[in-house]
């Protein structure tokens, strides 16, 4: 069973500040089918990324994902206010179908 | 708009059994499949189950097959948990998701809260 890594668990930035988070496979993610989510206190989370890249409507152009294989990033390439949540990757395949990660708290420094 | 209501959670004692509800609208609901995700209080998401567009074929994680059963009934737009022999580590919110072809689960509802508890 394939298992997702965030790094780091927490992430503490400034406004205006780049981020990068990591989340690393335990196996090769069939056709980069990695995705994204944002996640904020007491809201469901929310699409970001799916397809390694591919932003999700509604996300500015700031957001942006990238790898293959076993390595992808969430990049965020000046932090908003509204940009401090709790981000997961999760990979679609099989057995089971979908697995998250555990998950990267990103917080205002 | 896509909008995914949850619905029938509570406070169940251990080895118990609820029946939670998810009532979709603003999309063709039967031809999309459908998710559970629990996410434990501060903790973060777990994957449940899914099922097909019509029902004939669904996946569960391992920590609840054989006690949770998914299902839908396409005619009235829901999706459906039912949670047999609940035990304390179920206690979550719960939501359910669309499956999107892209594939990721593309919508989700705001969650219905699960308490396994004496």
């Amino acid at each position: 069973e394939i298992v997702l890594t965030q790094s780091p668990g927490t992430l503490s930035l400034s406004p205006g500040e780049r981020a990068t988070l990591s989340c690393r496979a335990s196996q090769s993610v069939t056709n980069n089918y990695l995705a994204w989510y944002q996640q904020k206190p007491g809201q469901a989370p929310r699409l970001l990324i799916y397809g390694a890249s591919t932003r999700a409507t509604g996300f500015p152009d700031r957001f942006s994902g990238s790898g293959s294989g076993t390595d992808f990033t969430l990049t965020i390439s000046r932090l908003e206010p509204e940009d401090f949540a709790v981000y997961y990757c999760q990979r679609y395949g099989s057995s089971p179908p979908h697995t998250f990660g555990q998950g990267t708290k990103l917080e205002i420094k | 708009e896509v909008q995914l209501v949850e619905s029938g959670g509570g406070l169940v004692q251990p080895g118990g059994s609820l029946r939670l509800s998810c009532a979709a609208s603003g999309f063709t609901f039967s031809t999309y499949w459908m998710s559970w995700v629990r996410q434990p209080p501060g903790k973060g998401l777990e994957w449940v189950a899914n099922v097909k567009e019509d029902g004939s074929a669904n996946y569960y994680v391992d920590s609840v097959n054989g006690r949770f059963t998914i299902s839908r009934d396409n005619a009235k737009n829901s999706l459906y948990l039912q949670m047999n022999s609940l035990r304390a580590e179920d206690t979550a919110v719960y939501y359910c998701a669309r499956d999107a072809g892209v594939p990721s689960l593309d919508s989700w509802g705001q969650g219905t809260l699960v308490i396994v508890s004496s």
